[in-house]
């Protein structure tokens, strides 16, 4: 498809279940990147790729955080052992160079 | 550490009236300067972009923001907006070089609301 794409939409899960993520960016697009959103809140950087590496990963939250993209094209989020604070709107972006920054639909997750 | 303040939360206007949504950056380098738009149920939409040049940006819909760096501003105007223009408007600044080069610091958002 010409934009991002994520997948599941939408998420419901209970406390202490893991969750997955997928992310599949606009082709060609090198930079791709994870953003969460809490209601009432603009999004919050996560991490981000170029390629296949991983750049940088200061807003994971903890260490129930993770993400990879070990083919430089598709990326998922997995978050460990979900808790309720976890519930958020989790959107993924790709880029080409420095210049605009595309996002996806978000994936809305519920934690129950 | 660069970070982004929308002032103002909530902007209701009147149908065909201008508007302008305010945006401050700080960064102790240079910046890249964008606007993003999400209508209801819908995602992130790019507005428009300051990477350099001319310091006024037109974007998409009518919108148009003037970077302004001595005030280290980057304002969102329409001067005549329209019930479409319903949404939530994000401000966002992504550094210009250096180990930060990679992400954007979004401001809280302002919900635009139009009334006929």
């Amino acid at each position: 498809g010409a934009g991002v794409s994520q997948s599941p939409r939408y998420k419901v899960t209970k406390r202490g279940q893991d969750v997955a993520l997928r992310c599949d960016p606009i082709s060609g697009h090198v930079s791709l990147y994870w953003y969460r959103q809490a209601l009432g809140q603009g999004p919050e950087f996560l991490t981000y790729f170029n390629y296949e590496a991983q750049q940088d990963k200061s807003g994971l939250p903890n260490d129930r955080f993770s993400a990879e993209r070990p083919e430089g094209s598709i990326s998922t989020l997995t978050i460990q052992r979900t808790e309720q604070r976890d519930s958020a709107m989790y959107r993924c972006a790709s880029s080409l160079g420095a210049t605009g920054v595309y996002f996806g639909p978000g994936t809305r997750l519920l934690v129950l | 550490a660069q970070s982004v303040t929308q002032l103002d939360s909530q902007v209701p206007v009147f149908e065909e009236a201008p508007v302008e949504l305010r945006c401050n950056y700080s960064s102790s380098v240079s910046v890249y300067l964008f606007w993003y738009v999400q209508y209801p149920n819908q995602g992130l939409q790019l507005l428009l972009k300051y990477l350099s040049g001319s310091t006024l940006v037109k974007g998409i819909n009518g919108f148009e923001a003037e970077f302004n760096k001595s005030q280290t501003s980057f304002h969102l105007r329409k001067p005549s907006v329209h019930i479409s223009d319903t949404a939530e408007y994000f401000c966002a600044v992504r550094a210009g070089y250096g180990g930060s080069q990679g992400n954007l610091i979004f401001g809280k958002g302002t919900k635009l609301s139009v009334k006929p």
